[in-house]
Parts: C-alpha cells; sequence; structure tokens
C-alpha cells in the first residue's frame, strides 16, 4: 500500500544554519504531497503542498519539489530561526483527496540561538 | 470561524469504561476526517465522512469504535470497552469537496485520551 518515509529526528541546528528533511514515498498513481507542521501545544498545519510531478511548493521560506523520478518530496530552508522549531510530517494524499493522508512518522527539530 | 474544534482536550478514563469525543467542523466543510495519533508517531487514518454518510473506514477503526455525523454537522467518535493500547491523540480534520477540487485538510488541536 501507500506509505511514506522520512528521515528519522531529531534534528538539532543552529540559527540561520540549511535544513534538508528527507522524505520519499510509495504509491499508486499520482498522489498529492504534503508537509506539516506541528508547533509545541498546537494543532497540525499544512506548511505547503504540491500537486503534480515537478511542482514546487514553498511558504515562510519552506521549499519542496514534487520529484516523480526519485518519489521523493525533501523539505529545505535555507535559513532556519529559532522558531521554527517543531514536528514536521510528510504526508501523501490517498484515492484523490486530499483529507485522507498517509503520513511519515515525523522529525523533530530544534533551532538554538 | 474559529476552525475545526474538539472536545474534550483531555480525557483519563478507566480501562473497560466507554468514551466518546465531540468534533464540530469549519462551519462549510463538508467532510470530516478522523485520525489516531500515538507518541512518535504520524497521524493513522481512522474515518471519514462526506456530510453525514461514512465513506470510509480504515482497518484501525475495530468494533470498539463507531463514528457518526448525524446531520453532517459535527461529529462524534466513541471507543467501547477501552484498553490500554487505546491512550493515543485522536485528531479531527475538516475539508471542502468542491466538484473539481478539494481544499486541504485543516486539524483540530486533537483530544488525548489515556487509559489507566
Amino acid at each position: 500500500g501507500d506509505s511514506v518515509t522520512q528521515m528519522e529526528g531529531p534534528v538539532t541546528l543552529s540559527e540561520e544554519a540549511f535544513l534538508t528533511i528527507n522524505c520519499t514515498y510509495t504509491a499508486t498513481g499520482y498522489p498529492s504531497l504534503f508537509w506539516y507542521v506541528q508547533y509545541p501545544g498546537e494543532g497540525l498545519q499544512l506548511l505547503l503542498k504540491a500537486t503534480k510531478a515537478d511542482d514546487k511548493g514553498s511558504n515562510k521560506g519552506f521549499e519542496a519539489t514534487y520529484r516523480k523520478e526519485t518519489t521523493s518530496f525533501h523539505l529545505e530552508k535555507g535559513s532556519v530561526q529559532v522558531s521554527d522549531s517543531a514536528v514536521y510530517f510528510c504526508a501523501l494524499s490517498g484515492k484523490g483527496s486530499q483529507g485522507n493522508l498517509i503520513f511519515g512518522k515525523g522529525t523533530k527539530l530544534s533551532v538554538k540561538p | 470561524d474559529t476552525g475545526v474544534s474538539q472536545d474534550p482536550r483531555h480525557k483519563i478514563t478507566k480501562r473497560g469504561q466507554n468514551v466518546t469525543f465531540r468534533c464540530d467542523p469549519i462551519s462549510e466543510h463538508n467532510r470530516l476526517y478522523w485520525y489516531r495519533q500515538t507518541l512518535g508517531q504520524g497521524p493513522e487514518f481512522l474515518t471519514y465522512f462526506q456530510n453525514e454518510a461514512q465513506l470510509e473506514k480504515s482497518r484501525l477503526l475495530s468494533d470498539r469504535f463507531s463514528a457518526e455525523r448525524p446531520k453532517g454537522s459535527f461529529s462524534t467518535l466513541e471507543i467501547q470497552r477501552t484498553e490500554q493500547g487505546d491512550s493515543a491523540m485522536y485528531l479531527c480534520a475538516s475539508s471542502l469537496l468542491r466538484p473539481t477540487s478539494n481544499t486541504e485538510a485543516f486539524f483540530g488541536q486533537g483530544t488525548r485520551l489515556t487509559v489507566v
């Protein structure tokens, strides 16, 4: 069945460092891909998404490109801030619905000043 | 609009008791989803509704679990005869399905269930 694999954390970076969180997927058909973020004490929020191959999703300085050839959707940010400390989840949509999501296990990011 | 709200935020119950959670989606959203998240894992899909119809149930949803959305607005998730393995965060999400597109899913803050 469909699945998502993302790099395990925790990831600890210094402020202004470059961030990459790897995500690969297995799916039949052409799913939509998402990154959700969960800040401490808050609910899941959509960070960015891409709905077809070669699309780039971007938001708040984060970017991810839908790579069909490598079945990947890696999350990147050029310069992280302390406020980016959170848990990041890669996800794909199942069966054509953007709500029926399959999530990775999450990667906890801690950014130190 | 205050987003998706869930009640209660926390619930502690004794093993064998029944519990019920409530989810109020964003008012115009016609799709409503339930997920379960255990510590260190990503959310796992349980079930979803389109209006009042329950269209899909995961194999994770055992016979002790039942979900309803009687008027196509709020939803309840009931767990009967709770077990310690039911301890988790239960998340609700909603989205708006249009004829040619579907909005993103908006999540509530979840109900954390602890079975002792």
